[in-house]
């Protein structure tokens, strides 16, 4: 009964490499996040997603592309993957992202994600 | 423009009290949250505090100063699992979460 799950906990891959991360809500929540912490433990929000449609987009490198089948899943596709991109990346979900009620965040467990 | 701040890195004793601070600047605010983030794990809801004042649950409590811009998370009665990072982070004017780099709680016996 896991409420937002990701898929790899763990990803090791090559430079130039192409990968995808998966993440999926039980919650029903209306919209979900990805962000990068970096070693640093900056928490960066890189996209969001409300029903099925992008409504945040940071100025992060077009290599990143997130897709949202339907409203319980969005996934992390990234391209030519640089050293740069070593990071733990976490999806979150939460009820709505405006309003007048505040958007309490569950986070996925993370994906570590290292480049060599 | 937006800025947020905390402390890198606090020590406390056990069993004792520790209150974490956090400043930020920001032209809209929607309220401002404490997540705590155990090593390896994911961060997890502590507080939200949209109003001035102080909000209680349990050994913690959140305290919010709008017209400061400044916030505290107080930690009473401190226990060896409480060792983690302490996030911060504001809703601004287009709800957006804007985060602070975290304080990193260690407690000693």
């Amino acid at each position: 009964d896991t409420a937002v799950s990701q898929t790899p906990k763990y990803l090791v891959t090559q430079m130039g490499n192409d990968k995808s991360i998966k993440c999926e809500q039980n919650l029903g929540h209306d919209t979900m996040y990805w962000y990068k912490q970096d070693s640093k433990k900056f928490l960066k929000i890189m996209f969001s997603y409300n029903n099925k449609e992008l409504i945040i987009n940071e100025t992060v490198p077009n290599r990143f592309s997130p897709k949202s089948p339907d409203k319980a899943h969005l996934n992390l596709h990234i391209n030519s993957l640089e050293l740069g991109d070593s990071a733990v990346y976490f999806c979150a979900s939460s009820q709505d992202v405006a309003g007048n009620t505040y958007n309490e965040q569950f986070f996925g467990p993370g994906t570590r994600l290292t480049v060599l | 423009g937006q800025n947020i701040d905390q402390p890198t890195e606090m020590t406390a004793t056990e069993g004792a009290i520790v209150q974490i601070n956090c400043t930020y600047q920001t032209s809209g605010f929607n309220g401002l949250f404490w997540y705590q983030q155990h090593a390896g794990e994911a961060p997890t809801f502590l507080s939200y505090n949209v109003l001035d004042g102080l909000e209680e649950k349990g050994r913690f409590s959140s305290f919010l100063s709008r017209s400061k811009g400044y916030s505290y998370l107080l930690l009473k009665e401190l226990q060896m699992k409480d060792s983690a990072s302490y996030l911060c982070a504001f809703l601004d004017s287009n709800y957006q979460l804007i985060w602070g780099a975290g304080t990193k709680l260690i407690i000693k016996p």
